[in-house]
């Protein structure tokens, strides 16, 4: 399995700031993913970032948005930048494990734009 | 592409059994997963399907048909814990990789 830990774990910010979430990994992988889940929606992926290449964005996710930074096996960040309201939600950090066929999430940042 | 559709909210009394069905359609199959999450927490995984029928874990059984682009997650012998969303997801491939897509989950509402 992978023990993953996100920082901050909630944070209530204003509206035009910026946010940086970190996800860290206990062991090193190759595929991390961050994710968005709005209030009673399921998982939206918006990026995938892998270890010394750029991140990959889904459609609807931009890097001036949401900047990703993955400076080695265990580590990543992903910005939420310019924030409005509609940027609430919960955002979770997940990775595969070389090895075994599942997914493991971090325990998600809540995040409320005022 | 890929689409995945499971219902949005079932219900059942504890001790009963309930059956969640997924379909999907996706232009290259590498397995199927279930997670549960409960409000307010991050998904924790299930099971994975790769081949055809049903695996069983503990009280929980997942079940695919490839053919049919179909699995159900079986639950017996509810328990009022059991009360989470329970997501259906698929690798869909993409660039040579496969990334992780998740259905909008059922959310199952178990009850005395």
């Amino acid at each position: 399995s992978a023990v993953i830990s996100q920082k901050p774990s909630r944070d209530i910010c204003q509206r035009g700031t910026s946010l940086t979430i970190q996800c860290q990994v206990d062991s090193q992988v190759t595929m991390m993913f961050w994710y968005r889940q709005q209030p009673g929606q399921s998982l939206t992926l918006i990026a995938t970032a892998n270890q010394g290449s750029e991140a990959t964005y889904e459609s609807g996710f931009v890097i001036d948005k949401f900047p990703i930074s993955r400076p080695n096996l265990t580590f990543s960040t992903l910005t939420v930048s310019n924030m409005s309201p509609e940027d609430s939600s919960i955002y979770l950090c997940s990775v595969e494990v070389p090895g075994l066929e599942t997914q493991y999430f971090g325990p998600g940042t809540r995040l409320l734009v005022l | 592409g890929q689409n995945i559709d499971q219902p949005t909210e079932m219900t059942a009394t504890e001790g009963a059994i309930v059956q969640i069905n997924c379909t999907y359609q996706t232009s290259g199959f590498n397995g199927l997963f279930w997670y549960q999450q409960h409000a307010g927490e991050a998904p924790t995984f299930l099971s994975y399907n790769v081949l055809d029928g049903l695996e069983e874990k503990g009280r929980f059984s997942s079940f695919l048909s490839r053919s049919k682009g179909y699995s159900y997650l079986l639950l017996k012998e509810l328990q009022m814990k059991d009360s989470a969303s329970y997501l259906c997801a698929v690798p869909v491939p993409s660039g040579g990789s496969y990334i992780p897509t998740f259905g909008r989950g059922t959310s199952l509402i178990v009850h005395p």
